[in-house]
């Protein structure tokens, strides 16, 4: 199974673009990379998911290296709304789909 | 469509009572999750499911029980409540077609007392 490893924080200011990377070294072949954003009280909700390159939504890009043993999330001008902790998972057929979250990323965005 | 349903919202139990947490989707998603979350903490894998009549332990399987005998259904046990169990229970499910893309439950918030 892949762990995942993140930083345990980061800060930033409004308007700045933040990345959020994550470490994955034994990803398998047929491993997805998804990130989730949590609130607290809530579940985690779902931003992004890729395999390969590149890979960006209305939110969030995805950056995949071509190894794929690391991830960066990148949020576009952060807003104070986007304060929350986001999580990589990392899982697929290979680890016959047991998806274990890793500690996940405390971001806080400053006014 | 409901997506991920879970009861009951909260629950205080008693140190040795049992209850069953329940889960049910409408989305014919095969494969079901169950997580915990303890206060500031991350979620830790309990039990999942690929399919009805197939389920596996996950990270901190002890001290609970699943059973899926439906795809829509997916309920968790507790035996024996221990204060150790007092947490928020997460329900969630996804696709063979996009793995890793779970849609939660609004959880349950468990108190053993």
């Amino acid at each position: 199974l892949a762990k995942t490893t993140q930083p345990i924080s980061m800060d930033s200011y409004e308007g700045q673009e933040v990345n959020i990377t994550c470490s994955h070294n034994n990803i398998a072949t047929n491993d997805y990379i998804t990130w989730y954003q949590q609130f607290p009280s809530q579940g985690p909700r779902f931003i992004i998911q890729g395999y390969k390159t590149k890979v960006t939504n209305e939110v969030a890009s995805l950056f995949i290296p071509a190894d794929r043993k690391s991830s960066t999330l990148s949020l576009p001008r952060v807003s104070l709304s986007d304060t929350a902790v986001y999580y990589c998972l990392v899982g697929g057929e290979d680890s016959s789909y047991k998806l274990i979250f890793g500690s996940g990323t405390r971001l806080l965005v400053r006014p | 469509n409901a997506g991920v349903t879970q009861t009951p919202k909260f629950r205080i139990l008693k140190i040795g009572q049992s209850m069953t947490l329940q889960c049910t989707q409408d989305m014919n998603h095969n494969y079901m999750y169950w997580y915990r979350q303890d206060p500031g903490m991350g979620l830790k894998l309990i039990y999942y499911s690929v399919g009805a009549g197939i389920t596996d332990k996950g990270e901190v399987p002890n001290g609970y029980n699943v059973s899926r005998s439906t795809t829509e259904d997916f309920p968790l046990r507790l035996e024996l409540a221990a204060p150790s169990q007092t947490s928020v229970y997460f329900c969630a499910s996804s696709t063979p077609r996009q793995v890793g893309e779970l849609f939660f439950g609004e959880g349950s918030r468990l108190t053993v007392l």
